[in-house]
């Protein structure tokens, strides 16, 4: 398994400002992922994260509004940006350990006014 | 495409009951399947999972699953509900290659009455 922890563990913002969100990892993994899970929805993929190079997003995820950091193999960032009501919603960073298995963090609960 | 789908939104059972939560999977090749549970404000917990291995899967707090290719299947079973397993459970499916995404269902909220 792996031991994710994330900050903040949640948050209360006003729209139009800007949020960090970080992640560590208590080992070095290759990939590391961040979700988004809206209230009472699934989890939809942001974007994948590699070290030393950029991140990866998903189709409807665009790096302006979500810029992902990745400086080394056990931490990773992830900012919303400009934000609105509609992104409020929990957010989750996750790593693929054990082969083809993902581990998740936390999450960090996010509420925009 | 890969997906997953889980029938209704809510199940509820008593304490001691049967709980069963139903999983169907769509992939084009044998995937991998995994069935996660998400308590009140926590983050997501491996509860178990099929690699292509055993059929009959075991995973933590007395849950089991049986994957079915045949039925495209893959239920989450556990003979004896408990108050503590009330959550939410998602069952996620990925394929068998590298970069592949893990697609998840949109989860099913498990009530358990005294």
């Amino acid at each position: 398994s792996a031991v994710i922890s994330q900050k903040p563990s949640r948050d209360i913002c006003q729209r139009g400002t800007s949020l960090t969100i970080q992640c560590q990892v208590d080992s070095q993994v290759t990939m590391m992922f961040w979700y988004r899970q809206q209230p009472g929805q699934s989890l939809t993929l942001i974007a994948t994260a590699n070290q030393g190079s950029e991140a990866t997003y998903e189709s409807g995820f665009v790096i302006d509004k979500f810029p992902i950091s990745r400086p080394n193999l056990t931490f990773s960032t992830l900012t919303v940006s400009n934000m609105s009501p509609e992104d409020s919603s929990i957010y989750l960073c996750s790593v693929e350990r054990v082969p083809e298995t993902q581990y998740f963090g936390p999450g960090t609960r996010l509420l925009v006014l | 495409a890969q997906s997953v789908t889980q029938l209704g939104s809510h199940v509820s059972v008593s304490e001691g009951a049967l709980v069963l939560l139903r999983c169907n999977y769509s992939s084009s090749v044998p995937p991998y399947l995994f069935w996660y549970v998400q308590y009140p404000n926590q983050g997501l917990q491996l509860l178990l999972k099929y690699t292509s291995a055993a059929t009959l899967v075991k995973g933590i707090n007395g849950f089991e699953a049986e994957f079915k290719k045949s039925e495209t299947s893959f239920h989450l079973t556990k003979p004896s509900a408990h108050m503590s397993d009330a959550a939410e459970y998602f069952c996620a499916v990925r394929h068998t290659g590298a970069n592949s995404k893990l697609t998840f269902g949109k989860g099913i909220t498990l009530s358990v009455r005294p």
